[in-house]
């Protein structure tokens, strides 16, 4: 199994879609993840961090299913302007030291 | 303004030339890392300190140096860049490893 990996899509909704994005990673000892949002040639901006089973900010919820090890994201209501490339984030070994590995992401384009 | 400051933005340069792009962020944080985004390879760590004086290499550290000297900088040194190190480059920091790294907007490097 790769460390992480994402389904790179592209993911194209209509507007007010419900879409989800899953994201496997093989580190058991991993305490903490994220979701990163990316557009196009620009940095990285964290979305969310999951911790224990889940969080939920507005339309976003991420999930944590330890025991399968994947997190989801879940956008509700898809507005035009969540168009971008979603990353997941996991770190290595016991999460302490800083080294993070980033899943190649996955392409979201809404639709008017 | 909280942020991560990276320079230059934009460098077109020739094999062998060594160069030097900076990294400094004022929030005071312990932990700074070092990635480069290439097509189809997604983000990739290439060094990451966990305060100063502390460094550690990521997945890809070949052809790179780091320091530490303080705690808000953080530049990266190609002591003799080739072409395989033309990519996308990002700074990024954070106080606590469960709390998700901040940013730089990145450095577009070209090695010719």
């Amino acid at each position: 199994r790769k460390e992480v990996e994402q389904d790179p899509g592209p993911f194209n909704v209509p507007e007010g879609a419900t879409v989800a994005f899953n994201c496997t990673y093989s580190n058991s000892a991993s305490q903490s993840f994220f979701w990163y949002r990316q557009d196009c040639r620009k940095e990285p901006k964290l979305l969310m961090s999951v911790y224990s089973s889940g969080n939920e900010d507005g339309r976003f919820t991420a999930q944590l299913n330890r025991a399968s090890q994947y997190i989801s994201l879940l956008i509700r209501d898809s507005k035009l302007s969540d168009s971008a490339t979603y990353l997941c984030v996991v770190p290595r070994g016991s999460g302490n030291t800083g080294k993070l590995i980033f899943g190649q992401g996955t392409t979201l384009q809404v639709k008017p | 303004e909280a942020q991560v400051t990276q320079n230059p933005r934009y460098l077109i340069t020739v094999t062998g030339k060594k160069l030097t792009v900076t990294c400094s962020q004022n929030m005071n944080h312990e932990y700074m890392s070092w990635y480069r985004q290439d097509p189809g390879l997604g983000l990739r760590q290439i060094y990451y300190s966990m305060n100063v004086e502390v460094t550690d290499k990521g997945d890809v550290p070949e052809g790179y140096k780091v320091s530490r000297k303080e705690k808000r900088n953080f530049p990266l040194i190609l002591e003799s860049p080739s072409p395989n190190q033309t990519s996308l480059y990002f700074c990024a920091s954070t106080h606590s490893v469960v709390s998700g790294y901040t940013f730089g907007s990145g450095t577009r490097l070209t090695v010719v």
